[in-house]
């Protein structure tokens, strides 16, 4: 069965300063990867996505995520942060059969200071 | 095209009362899916439907949840006899069946069961 795991709860960071948020996934076969933001009582907004092909994807509002098959990762990471971009953070993965029902991680809320 | 909605966004009831749902998806979106997302945690599939037929359930849709989708378009959630614990955030999203499936995400509705 698929598994997300996001490691951190909560992100604190600076205006303006990078930010990378870590998601490692459980599932047997190659993955449809998703990484979605929700806002305070919001649904969710896709941010990006890695289907195949290269393993450094373009999302968003100056977002990028890397697959990396051999650490099970699917990292996120914007090289300048604003304070817009304060929100939470789900990365899931889906099936490639049955529907493509996501499985999703706890999700990390991101704080930033100014 | 203005997304995925869904109605109520916010629904309080009290315990025993029984509640419905709506979600509309992107119109040419054939795929439907319900998720709970509780406080604190990432969203969990409850089931989904493809045209009328819903194709999946899981075992968190108890015998207190129906969905429908009786003309393929939009969906219905119900719950019956609501328990404290069926407070939640229920999320709808679309997709079109392909080889790089994506799900769209409704606003939700958030349900307090008092």
């Amino acid at each position: 069965a698929q598994s997300v795991t996001q490691p951190d709860i909560h992100i604190t960071v600076s205006e303006g300063a990078s930010l990378e948020l870590r998601c490692n996934y459980s599932y047997g076969a190659t993955p449809y990867l998703f990484w979605y933001v929700q806002s305070p009582g919001q649904g969710l907004q896709l941010l990006l996505k890695y289907f195949s092909g290269d393993t450094l994807v373009q999302g968003i509002k100056g977002f990028e995520a890397e697959f990396k098959r051999s650490q099970s990762s699917f990292n996120l990471r914007k090289p300048s942060v604003h304070w817009s971009d304060a929100a939470e953070y789900f990365c899931a993965v889906g099936a490639l059969m049955g529907g493509n029902k996501l499985v999703f991680g706890a999700g990390t809320i991101l704080r930033v200071k100014s | 095209d203005t997304g995925v909605s869904q109605n109520p966004r916010h629904k309080i009831t009290k315990r025993g009362q029984n509640v419905t749902f709506r979600c509309d998806p992107i119109s040419e979106h054939n795929r439907l899916y319900w998720y709970r997302q509780t406080l604190g945690q990432g969203p969990e599939f409850l089931t989904y439907f493809q045209n009328e037929a819903q194709l999946e359930k899981s075992r968190l849709l108890s015998d207190r949840f129906s969905a429908e989708r009786p003309k393929g378009s939009f969906s219905t959630l119900e719950i019956q006899r609501t328990e404290q614990g069926d407070s939640a955030m229920y999320l709808c999203a679309s997709s079109f069946p392909s080889g790089a499936e994506t799900q769209y995400f409704g606003p939700g509705t958030r349900l307090l069961v008092l």
